[in-house]
């Protein structure tokens, strides 16, 4: 299947510093990813919708200005999550989607503990 | 409201036997569904992807079912393993869009 890989896999930031994740699709172009926020023991919460050449998407209640996404190539987004708090401490998972299937395929995450 | 509701008790079989696994969902028109694997600390595994006009799939010892009457899917996992236990993900796609939506996982656990 598709490799959808994360840099870093996990992160340790002190409250008020920015820190930022890479999602990069390893063997196929992605038009379309996706940034998605799970807290333990809970489901998958899409936070919003990465689009290769334009503004992201984002759902309602995430706050653009906070959770800053840029997806400057075809298989390239990041995840830049400024001022963080200790209430981002969470996983932070990528995924995009196979062109032609449209499988859609999620890297490994990345932990964010924010002290 | 809409929903997608998968087993909340975890799941607990001997290995040999089939894991069958449930995904109920309302206020839905999916246009797909997937399944995925997720071990703890890591991201979901796609495991299968099953259309609005088909009614099974098959991939080694996994089958999936999808009725879209009873609005309702069930994944087999035939043979278990012990290397099979992990949390097991619902998803849907409506035609709206490409995001997916989630089920809250079961939990599988097979023991020898």
């Amino acid at each position: 299947g598709a490799v959808v890989s994360q840099h870093p896999s996990w992160v340790i930031c002190k409250s008020g510093t920015s820190v930022k994740i890479e999602c990069r699709s390893l063997d196929f172009q992605a038009t379309t990813m996706f940034w998605y926020r799970q807290f333990p023991k809970q489901s998958l919460m899409l936070m919003a919708t990465s689009n290769e050449g334009s503004k992201a998407t984002y759902e309602q209640g995430v706050e653009k200005d906070k959770f800053l996404i840029n997806h400057a190539s075809l298989t390239l987004s990041t995840l830049t999550v400024t001022s963080a708090h200790p209430e981002d401490s969470s996983f932070y998972i990528c995924s995009a989607i196979t062109p032609v299937s449209y499988e859609q395929y999620f890297g490994p995450g990345t932990r964010l503990t924010v002290t | 409201s809409q929903k997608i509701e998968q087993n909340s008790e975890a799941l607990n079989i001997q290995e040999g036997k089939t894991a069958t696994l449930t995904c109920n969902y309302t206020n839905y028109s999916p246009a797909y569904l997937q399944w995925y694997r997720q071990d703890p600390g890591r991201g979901p595994v796609f495991l299968l992807l099953i259309r609005e006009n088909e009614k099974e799939k098959r991939k080694e010892r996994l089958k999936v079912t999808f009725d879209t009457t009873l609005k309702q899917s069930l994944f087999h996992i035939t043979a278990s393993q012990p290397a099979d236990s992990a949390t097991y993900l619902c998803a849907l796609r409506e035609n709206s869009g490409y995001a997916l939506n989630f089920g809250k996982g079961t939990s599988l656990l097979v023991t020898p």
